[in-house]
């Protein structure tokens, strides 16, 4: 039973470009989270998908957009990527709105020089 | 303000000696916690969670939390460690309506 996976695994992009990260969540899942994790840091909460629809969002820019499929696929963009934007990307699934915890995937690691 | 806090940011401790890694959220409402635990270069593995029911939650790999509400704290304990406990563990929680808050993290180290 495939995990949550993510793509690409590294990633090396300059400043003011833009970037999209993409995530299969865990078969049966169907909610998609996604987090930033700073070096030395916890994960920050970006925003959560539901039913394709943005369902809540954490305290970061419009710069930072998303996707949901309806095979319950999930994209990340950022744009005009800044270098304090370097980070891992992690994604995350569970079923529903329910409290189980998520699955992680292994993340994005994104280089912003 | 919602927040979760990891009163340690690293501990060092003996190959099998035990371990008390510390968590409290702040919160006046009902709550979910988690533990988590990340190894380098790796997503987050989920060791424990707390719903509702018994305080004391048993996990994988021999970790134990305690729920006390009085005091708002989750703290995750092991009897006895192992080198390949060395890891990142997060503590995390989610609030009514949220979605999941993480602390900054505990760097616990084994030593032989």
């Amino acid at each position: 039973d495939a995990g949550v996976t993510q793509s690409p695994t590294h990633l090396i992009k300059t400043r003011g470009q833009q970037v999209t990260l993409r995530c299969s969540p865990k078969s049966g899942h169907d909610t998609v989270s996604w987090y930033q994790q700073a070096l030395g840091q916890g994960p920050q909460f970006i925003f959560q998908y539901y039913e394709e629809e943005e369902r809540q969002r954490g305290n970061f820019p419009d710069r930072f957009s998303g996707h949901q499929f309806p095979n319950y696929s999930s994209e990340l963009n950022v744009n005009a990527l800044l270098l304090g934007d370097s980070a891992l990307y992690l994604c995350a699934s569970r079923r529903g709105q329910g409290f189980y915890g998520y699955t992680f995937g292994s993340g994005t690691r994104l280089t912003v020089v | 303000a919602q927040s979760v806090t990891q009163l340690d940011s690293q501990v060092p401790v003996f190959e099998e000696a035990p371990v008390e890694l510390r968590c409290n959220y702040s919160s006046s409402v009902s709550v979910y916690l988690f533990w988590y635990v990340q190894y380098p270069n790796q997503g987050l593995q989920l060791l424990l969670k707390y719903l509702s029911g018994s305080t004391l939650v048993k996990g994988i790999n021999g970790f134990e939390a305690e729920f006390n509400k009085s005091q708002t704290s989750f703290h995750l304990r092991k009897p006895s460690v192992h080198i390949s406990d060395t890891a990142e563990y997060f503590c995390a929680v989610i609030y009514p309506g949220g979605d999941m808050r993480f602390g900054a993290g505990t760097r616990l180290t084994v030593k032989p």
